[in-house]
C-alpha cells in the first residue's frame, strides 16, 4: 500500500485559503488519493477524493500532480469551523481505509 | 435519514473486564469496517464485514478482540479480558454498495477506558 506523507500541523488565517500538502510517491496505478477530515470528538468525515484529474466540490479542490506523487487539498475561504485533522489516503476503491497521523489545521481568527 | 451511531459513547472498564460495543450502521449500508484510535493518533483499521461475512480480520490487535454481524446490519465489537492498551476511541463506519468511490460514513465513536 501506497504510504502518505504530510505536515504535523499548519496554521491558517480565516478567510484565507489554506494548502495542505500530501505526498504519496509510492503510489500505483489503481490507487485514488482520499481526503479525510475528524473535527474534535467526532468521527472522520470524506472530504474529497481524486484518481488523476483535479477534482472539486462544494468544499475544497483537489490538486494531484500529473505524475500522482503528490497533492494539495485546497480550502478556498477557511472558516474556524474547519479546524480539524485532515487525513490524506491513497487506496484502492472499495477498501478500508488507512489513516496516518494527518495533518492539524489551526484556523486562527 | 439517520447516520451511523454507536453505543455507548463512552465505557469505562475495570482491568479484565469483558465489553461489547455496538454499532448500527446506515440503513441498507452493505459494509462495516471497525477502527480504533488512539490519543493523537489516526484511525487504525480492525475489521471489515459485507453483509454478515467477516472478509477481512486483519487488524484485530490479538484474540481478545472479536467482531460479528450475524443479521447484515447491526454490529458487535466484543473485548475479553480488556487490558489498559486497549483504551481507545472505536469507530465504526459504514458504506453503501455499487458506489464508484470509497466513501464512508463514520460513528461519533465509543470512548473505551480500562482502568
Amino acid at each position: 500500500d501506497a504510504k502518505t506523507t504530510q505536515p504535523t500541523s499548519m496554521d491558517c488565517a480565516e478567510g484565507r485559503a489554506a494548502n495542505l500538502p500530501c505526498n504519496h510517491s509510492t503510489i500505483s496505478g489503481n490507487e485514488y488519493v482520499y481526503w479525510y477530515r475528524q473535527i474534535h470528538s467526532q468521527g472522520p468525515q470524506y472530504f474529497i477524493h481524486g484518481l488523476k484529474n483535479n477534482e472539486t466540490n462544494e468544499m475544497a479542490s483537489l490538486i494531484i500532480t500529473e505524475d500522482r506523487k503528490s497533492s494539495t487539498l485546497i480550502l478556498p475561504h477557511a472558516t474556524l469551523r474547519d479546524t480539524a485533522v485532515y487525513y490524506c489516503i491513497v487506496r484502492p476503491n472499495n477498501n478500508d481505509m488507512r489513516f496516518g497521523a494527518g495533518t492539524r489545521l489551526t484556523v486562527k481568527p | 435519514g439517520a447516520g451511523v451511531s454507536q453505543s455507548p459513547r463512552y465505557k469505562v472498564a475495570k482491568r479484565g473486564q469483558d465489553v461489547a460495543l455496538r454499532c448500527d450502521p446506515i440503513s441498507g449500508h452493505v459494509s462495516l469496517f471497525w477502527y480504533q484510535q488512539a490519543l493523537g493518533q489516526g484511525p487504525e483499521f480492525l475489521t471489515y464485514f459485507q453483509n454478515e461475512a467477516q472478509l477481512d480480520k486483519s487488524g484485530l490487535p490479538s484474540d481478545r478482540f472479536f467482531a460479528e454481524r450475524p443479521e447484515g446490519s447491526v454490529s458487535t465489537l466484543k473485548i475479553q479480558r480488556t487490558q489498559q492498551e486497549d483504551s481507545a476511541v472505536y469507530l465504526c463506519a459504514s458504506r453503501t454498495s455499487g458506489v464508484l468511490y470509497n466513501e464512508q460514513f463514520f460513528g461519533p465513536g465509543t470512548r473505551l477506558t480500562v482502568l
